[in-house]
């Protein structure tokens, strides 16, 4: 079952605002990737984060692995329309034998113009 | 440009149908799933298959079966739709090498609608 707990489930901001957003799980992870979905298509990496403490930015996106390793952060600068969608952490889970990529349940993004 | 292709946008079937949705991914990727996406919900493995012929139950599996013959194709198939199985369905394919098994490339999705 779902094992990363996303907040905000939705956020409604205007245009030109900065954006957080946070993935946290009581398990530990090695690997923190964020996806954005798009309104009509399928999620796209944004950002992948590999060791903790690391910090990577992708343009007016910064992604943050936090210390502990449970938890994440992702922060959008000077917000625009075409941000609007659904944003996604995501992290592999070794479950069973094989390794899965768990989703959290996503962020709503709008933005006002 | 990497593509995976889902057959259909849109699909509407009645309960009982039997239902295939196809996937196609032209990246030769070993590894390929079906998510499925409800609002509020995320994402939700169905399938998962790391080979051809081969195929792993994911969190949601019931319900569900997928077929692996080819190693560009995945096919889900609903044996006897139901209408709590109306929801976007999500084709994903990566490559096997566990560095690069975080990255999946998704297809547009398939909305289903079970009448």
């Amino acid at each position: 079952g779902q094992q990363l707990n996303q907040s905000p489930q939705s956020m409604f901001i205007q245009e030109g605002e900065d954006v957080s957003m946070n993935c946290t799980s009581s398990s530990i992870f090695n690997t923190w990737l964020w996806y954005k979905q798009d309104p009509g298509e399928g999620p796209v990496l944004l950002i992948a984060l590999y060791k903790a403490g690391e910090l990577t930015s992708n343009g007016r996106l910064t992604a943050q692995f936090g210390i502990t390793r449970k938890d994440s952060f992702l922060n959008i600068s000077a917000s625009i329309p075409s941000d609007v969608g659904i944003y996604f952490c995501a992290g592999p889970l070794s479950q069973g034998g094989s390794e899965k990529l768990v989703f959290g349940k996503g962020t709503k993004l709008t933005v006002n113009p | 440009d990497v593509k995976v292709t889902q057959s259909s946008r849109y699909l509407v079937k009645r309960t009982g149908e039997k239902v295939f949705l196809e996937c196609v991914q032209d990246m030769d990727h070993e590894n390929m799933f079906w998510y499925r996406q409800d609002p509020g919900l995320g994402l939700r493995l169905i399938y998962f298959s790391y080979d051809v012929k081969m195929k792993e139950k994911g969190d949601i599996p019931e319900g569900y079966s997928v077929s692996r013959e080819k190693k560009e194709r995945f096919s889900l198939i609903l044996e006897s739709a139901s209408t709590n199985q109306t929801s976007m369905y999500l084709c994903a394919s990566s490559f096997s090498d566990s560095y690069k098994n975080e990255k999946l490339f998704f297809g547009s999705g398939t909305q289903l609608s079970v009448l």
